[in-house]
């Protein structure tokens, strides 16, 4: 079965909210973790990324927080815009020594951001 | 800077047939995977090629196999095509193994 999945499939936010997006994962040896977004027709665009030796890591409007106790994987987007409307996925790489080439990717949550 | 371009962007063809898909890095990037993604689900990893070399390869049959070019540019061949081959299938480059991953916007491939 999956490895990375999501606790939510689908998250509906009004405009100039918070949006938080749950990933969990079961490989204890993964150590590096990947958001991504994807929009209708395209590819899955990077967001941000983080390595297993923290716990957060913040972008512009993003946070990626990591809880390696519990497994857990969370994308907070701050003041959700309507152009945040997507499909959001969590991958990690399996202890590949550092490398990254091989992610395994989760279902996905479609965010809907209501204007 | 042109971002990862792949080629063609839609393809129909049939079962029993032979498919040959493009992907050029972004410049500078060494390292490509290629994805498949079906409807619904998220991508799952096929090959990685660094330097010309398979780094790795996914739970795919022999049907599918890939090559990478001295200028880094890629190819993904899948034979005899089944209908289950339908899906959209993703190049990601980087610069090296450690580094995130940039997707290009897929080739859709439909079967009939």
């Amino acid at each position: 079965g999956e490895s990375v999945g999501l606790h939510l499939p689908t998250l509906s936010v009004q405009e100039g909210d918070n949006s938080i997006i749950n990933c969990a994962y079961s490989n204890s040896a993964s150590d590096y973790f990947i958001w991504y977004k994807q929009e209708s027709g395209k590819g899955p665009q990077f967001i941000i990324d983080i390595r297993s030796n923290m716990d957060k890591r913040q972008g512009q409007r993003v946070t990626v927080l990591l809880n390696k106790t519990v497994k857990h994987l969370s994308l907070q987007i701050a003041a959700t815009q309507p152009g945040d409307s997507a499909v959001y996925f969590c991958a990690e790489n399996r202890g590949s020594g550092g490398s990254n080439y091989k992610l395994t990717f989760g279902k996905g949550t479609l965010l809907t951001v209501n204007p | 800077d042109a971002g990862v371009t792949q080629s063609p962007t839609h393809l129909i063809k049939t079962r029993g047939q032979q498919v040959t898909l493009r992907c050029s890095p972004i410049s500078g990037h060494k390292s490509v995977s290629w994805y498949q993604q079906v409807l619904g689900q998220g991508p799952q990893f096929i090959f990685q090629y660094y330097e010309k070399e398979e780094r790795g390869r996914g739970n795919f049959p022999d049907r599918f196999s890939a090559r990478q070019f001295p200028n880094y540019s890629s190819e993904l061949n899948v034979n005899a095509l089944l209908l289950g081959d339908s899906a959209l299938y993703l190049c990601a480059s980087s610069t090296t193994d450690d580094q995130p991953q940039h997707f290009g916007d897929g080739t859709r491939l439909s079967i009939l």
